[in-house]
């Protein structure tokens, strides 16, 4: 069974750099094709594809949060790390990381967890 | 970057069927995947590689995908169907995630 659990801030100031924890179980960092990928989605509006983070290393990032944004893995603790830095009140959003199917779909999901960003 | 585009809101009434439909540049060429969002919950996956169900979701779902538009259909409509809908492709040539502007589903 695979699960996938958010932790982090729930509130950060603006220009502070934002550390995210996804730590996961059922599925090894390991395995060829497997990913874990990171979506927000800031109240009221869509879902954003952030960052992903493949078994061999490989990351991907949205080009929009690109030079803002970094993605780690630690298989020895089963977690994934996502640093937003020079957070700003748009990056108020609930963020989630998934699981990342090879075949390019999210199927499994956190239940995410909610950033505000605020002085 | 790659565009998808979908309808911000669609009505149905209970029993009736639900089409939503999600628009890209030769989407029929790409893998479509769709997925439910209810608030306060995990989003879930509920068709992959265009019209393929996962386990455990209802045989009322379904997908398609041809030219530029991409649809998921949601027959027998029940209450508990009322959630947000997004489509999602990855786009190869960048290897960037897309997710469309999503789909408000309200059952009248």
């Amino acid at each position: 069974q695979i699960t996938l659990k958010e932790s982090g801030p729930t509130v950060v100031k603006p220009t502070q750099t934002l550390t995210l924890t996804c730590t996961y179980s059922g599925f090894s960092l390991k395995s060829s094709g497997v990913g874990v990928g990171w979506i927000r989605q800031p109240p009221g509006k869509a879902l954003e594809w952030l960052a992903l983070i493949y078994w061999d290393e490989n990351q991907r990032f949205s080009p929009s949060l690109k030079s803002r944004l970094s993605i780690t893995k630690d298989t020895s603790k089963n977690q994934v790390d996502l640093t937003l830095i020079k957070m700003d009140p748009v990056d108020t959003a609930t963020y989630h990381c998934a699981h990342v199917f090879p075949g390019g779909y999210f199927d499994y999901w956190g239940p995410g967890t909610l950033v505000t960003v605020s002085s | 970057s790659y565009v998808l585009t979908q309808p911000p809101s669609v009505s149905v009434a209970p029993g009736k069927t639900a089409t939503i439909t999600c628009g890209g540049d030769s989407i029929g060429l790409k893998s479509v995947h769709w997925y439910q969002l209810k608030p306060g919950q995990a989003p879930v996956l509920v068709i992959y590689y265009d019209g393929d169900r996962p386990s455990g979701i209802p045989e009322r779902f379904s997908g398609f995908s041809s030219g530029n538009t991409a649809t998921l259909t949601i027959s027998g409509v029940e209450a508990g169907d009322e959630a947000a809908y997004y489509c999602q492709v990855r786009d190869i040539n960048s290897d960037q995630w897309v997710f469309g502007g999503g789909t408000e589903l309200t059952v009248l």
